[in-house]
């Protein structure tokens, strides 16, 4: 079956970095999306990756391991405003997202 | 431009009342996915559209569940007989859908600001 497995919920604190991981298994794979939601909003989209490495943009970066089924959200120099759930998703081979839970992220001062 | 749109944003019913969500998705997105998202919770796919047709409705928990796109636009999904269960917020997705290697480049989708539906 298709699984995306990310941790439920992680704390951090201002100015801090934190790493959000995300493994999935997919029938097929074209590229892995990270999404973020604030409470209440619709999720928008933060980063995608289809080859191995890292990918970064600004204070954010994104990594993929194929071989492992792995990927992981870097966020650094924490700020309040990015306390949100960051939503990982796979794209199969039928080029559909397979959505993991959720990572709620608190951010304390 | 308009991004994706959804009505109403909130929906009060009673159980056994039907509903109807509409989603006007970004013009020229060929591509309409409907989820439904509980609250604390990560997206539960419900069905997906390209164009007019549905190639997926795997994720449609129960036939009180349908849903229809007209015009290869405006979708709406309609739930039958409400149940306190269905009370969740209900999110419109679109996206480009191109052919070959711009598929992967073109699948991001764009989200509505989502339905919020209660029924008591």
């Amino acid at each position: 079956g298709q699984n995306i497995d990310q941790p439920t919920e992680m704390t951090a604190t201002e100015g801090a970095i934190v790493q959000i991981n995300c493994t999935y298994q997919t029938s097929g794979f074209n590229g892995l999306f990270w999404y973020q939601q604030h409470a209440g909003e619709a999720p928008t989209f933060l980063s995608y990756n289809v080859l191995d490495g890292l990918e970064e943009k600004g204070r954010f970066s994104s990594f993929l391991s194929r071989s492992k089924g792995y990927s992981y959200l870097l966020l650094k120099e924490l700020q309040m405003k990015d306390s949100a759930s960051y939503l990982c998703a796979a794209m199969d081979s039928n080029y559909q997202l397979i959505w993991g839970a959720g990572t709620k992220l608190i951010i304390k001062p | 431009g308009a991004g994706v749109s959804q009505s109403p944003s909130n929906k009060v019913t009673e159980k056994g009342k039907d509903v109807e969500l509409r989603c006007d998705p970004i013009s020229g997105h060929t591509a309409l996915y409907w989820y439904r998202q509980s609250l604390g919770q990560g997206l539960e796919f419900l069905i997906y559209f390209q164009g007019n047709s549905a190639p997926d409705k795997s994720g449609l928990p129960s036939d009180r569940f349908s849903a229809e796109r007209t015009g290869g636009s405006v979708s709406t999904l309609t739930i039958q007989r409400t149940q306190q269960e269905d009370s969740a917020v209900y999110l419109c997705a679109s996206s480009l859908s191109g052919t070959g290697f711009f598929r992967v480049l073109y699948n991001e989708q764009f989200f509505g600001p989502g339905t919020r539906l209660t029924v008591l």
